[in-house]
């Protein structure tokens, strides 16, 4: 069974601070995903890896940074966190063959909230 | 970039009732979509994948229409029970190359008894 796990799974972070969201895949996949998801928008990517050492800017970057130090691991990195980034946050993995048909499997998410 | 619009946002329905939600895409060279359910503070979960060359799929439930000609995805939940209150989105990949999904904004359920 695929699994994807993300911690923690709630944060309350001040404005300013630098907040760090951690996703693990046992799934083996080369691809891991991060998004976020409000109200209205549906879920939006924020960075892609497709590898260890590698990351890509998703849709709306501005604001994150990502790490991904090995295959299972993949980090969304808050610099300097604000209100506006007060969102659910989900971790996806998923392969890249034509065989895995482009699947995500998802992770519970995280409730950031920035005061 | 692939634009993905999704419609009703919300949708409520007596048990029994069919729910019909459609996603209309913009990239005609897209080639995989996905159904996705959500239940209230849960992750999403897989209902259906869709291949290009396949226009009707049925899952335990309901269907799942793709119309290429129109660039239109639909979820059809014949005969809605109250387990099927939740948020739906539509989700599509494959014409980019990183396997990114472009998801629907979502449409909240409501199945009354």
């Amino acid at each position: 069974e695929a699994a994807v796990t993300q911690s923690p799974r709630n944060k309350v972070a001040v404005t300013g601070g630098k907040v760090t969201l951690s996703c693990n895949q046992t799934n083996n996949h080369n691809n891991m995903y991060w998004y976020r998801q409000d109200t209205g928008h549906g879920l939006r990517l924020i960075h892609y890896s497709y590898g260890a050492g590698s990351t890509e800017k998703g849709d709306i970057p501005d604001g994150y940074k990502a790490s991904r130090p090995s295959q299972e691991n993949f980090s969304l990195i808050l610099e300097l966190a604000t209100p506006s980034q007060t969102s659910v946050y989900f971790c996806a993995s998923g392969d890249r063959d034509w065989g895995s048909y482009a699947e995500q499997f998802f992770g519970p998410g995280t409730r950031l909230t920035v005061l | 970039g692939e634009q993905v619009e999704q419609r009703p946002p919300h949708l409520s329905v007596r048990e029994g009732d069919s729910a019909f939600i459609t996603c209309t895409y913009t990239d005609p060279n897209s080639y995989y979509f996905f159904w996705y359910k959500q239940e209230p503070g849960a992750s999403l979960q897989l209902l259906m994948k869709v291949f290009s060359s396949t226009e009707i799929n049925e899952g335990q439930g309901f269907t799942v229409l793709l119309n290429k000609k129109d660039k239109r995805l639909s979820l059809n939940l014949t005969a809605a029970h109250p387990g099927d209150s939740a948020a739906y989105f539509c989700a599509v990949s494959g014409s980019s190359g990183s396997w990114q999904l472009i998801f629907g904004s979502g449409t909240q359920l409501t199945v009354m008894p």
